[in-house]
């Protein structure tokens, strides 16, 4: 059974600094990973997908990697801004598409 | 624009009253699912459908009832409603399901209370 993990929970940065969230998966045998966005009480926003045959994905300053032999993916946000703040969730889709998604990291940016 | 429509975004209903949470799509997707989101749980599919007049039970599908009459519209059903169905709930599509290329999109959501 698929299993996905993100470190940290949360997460609380100056506005400029560099940041990394963590995604960790247990079956290597994905088809892709997608990172979305929430803002609370709202919908899921797609960041970023990332085919299984591709490495990373780059959007604005948003940078996500694929490692399948590890079981990892990061998404990489440059320059933080106090509007970046939300839950960032990753999913991998397993058994007839449905989307196993992590628990997300919350993350604050302080002006 | 490509879209994912819930209506209503926000529900208060009283227990046993049967309700729809209706969810369209624009796309021409074929896969379209059904999940809820609780505090401390996250988000967990209730029901998806590969295509038009096929549908299956994802991990949670007690007390809800869907259909896929049209490619485009996917409502879920409460026949009747109870409290422990209080939360947040996601209609998703994608053009189809496992493909490495498949982006699923959701729509805003539907905030639902049973009192």
């Amino acid at each position: 059974k698929q299993e996905v993990t993100q470190i940290p929970a949360a997460l609380s940065v100056p506005e400029g600094e560099n940041l990394v969230l963590n995604c960790s998966f247990t079956d290597s045998a994905i088809y892709n990973l997608q990172w979305f966005r929430q803002d609370p009480g709202k919908g899921l926003t797609s960041l970023l997908l990332i085919q299984s045959s591709q490495r990373e994905q780059t959007s604005g300053r948003l940078n996500a990697s694929l490692d399948k032999s590890s079981g990892r993916s990061t998404l990489y946000i440059a320059a933080s801004q106090p509007g970046d703040s939300a839950t960032y969730l990753c999913a991998v889709p397993t058994s007839y598409g449905k989307l196993t998604f992590g628990q997300g990291t919350i993350l604050t940016v302080h002006p | 624009e490509a879209q994912v429509t819930q209506n209503p975004r926000y529900l208060i209903t009283v227990t046993g009253k049967k309700l729809t949470v209706t969810c369209s799509q624009n796309m021409n997707h074929e896969y379209m699912s059904w999940y809820r989101q609780d505090p401390g749980l996250g988000l967990r599919q209730i029901y998806y459908s590969m295509n038009v007049e096929v549908t299956d039970k994802g991990d949670v599908p007690e007390g809800y009832k869907v259909s896929r009459k049209e490619k485009r519209n996917f409502p879920l059903i409460l026949e009747s409603p109870s409290p422990n169905q209080t939360s947040l709930y996601f209609c998703a599509s994608s053009l189809r399901h496992l493909n490495p290329n498949t982006e699923a999109f959701f729509g805003q959501g539907t905030r639902l209370t049973v009192v």
